[in-house]
């Protein structure tokens, strides 16, 4: 079972451009590497999912060195409503269904 | 499309009680998972399902019982509750296995447990 390590807690100011970084020295030739993100009382929701280099959606970026022990979740020009919970999980690909989500980042957007 | 839907949202049971928590998802997905969130904490795997018919368990199964008839139903059984099974349950679905495809999660029901 891949497990990460994420910070805890980030800060960041509105319009600001937010990096959080995944730790996960475990990781498989065959993971994924996806990110949810989740608001108080609701389910987590996906927001990128990647593999190696760099995959950009319309909400955030996902960059991921050659060694993929790591990843770092890019969240362009943070506003207040992008106050949650970001959990970064490694998947096995083509093996059971179980994934670590761990403690996850709780990044607040301060006005 | 509906998405994952989950009732009850609310239940408060007195130890010992059995119920079952109903997951429906209208995506025809054949992969489903049900997940436990305690205070502060991330979500953790209880049951998981690949397609009708066939169930295994996760990381925290004991108390639980799945079965999967159908392909949309997915329905958590807790066989005798207790106060540590207080807790928000999440079901989730996904087309392929949920560490390769996006995973669509339900609203959640809060359990209490006396």
């Amino acid at each position: 079972l891949a497990k990460t390590t994420q910070p805890i807690s980030m800060d960041s100011y509105e319009g600001q451009e937010v990096n959080i970084t995944c730790s996960h020295n475990n990781i498989a030739t065959n993971d994924y590497i996806t990110w949810y993100q989740q608001f108080p009382s609701q389910g987590p929701r996906f927001i990128i999912q990647g593999y190696k280099t760099k995959v950009t959606n319309e909400v955030a970026s996902l960059f991921i060195p050659a060694d993929r022990k790591s990843s770092t979740l890019s969240l362009p020009r943070v506003s207040l409503s992008d106050t949650a919970v970001y959990y970064c999980l490694v998947g096995e690909n083509g093996r059971a269904n179980n994934l670590f989500f761990g403690t996850g980042t709780r990044l607040t957007v301060i006005p | 499309n509906a998405g994952v839907t989950q009732t009850p949202k609310f239940q408060v049971l007195k130890t010992g009680q059995s119920m079952t928590l109903q997951c429906a998802q209208d995506m025809n997905h054949e992969y489903m998972s049900w997940y436990r969130q305690d205070p502060g904490m991330g979500l953790r795997l209880i049951h998981y399902s690949v397609g009708a018919g066939i169930t295994d368990q996760g990381e925290v199964p004991n108390g639980y019982n799945v079965s999967r008839s159908t392909t949309e139903d997915f329905p958590l059984r807790l066989l005798s509750a207790a106060p540590s099974q207080t807790s928000v349950y999440f079901c989730a679905s996904s087309y392929g296995l949920a560490g390769s495809y996006e995973q669509y999660f339900g609203p959640g029901t809060r359990l209490t447990v006396t």
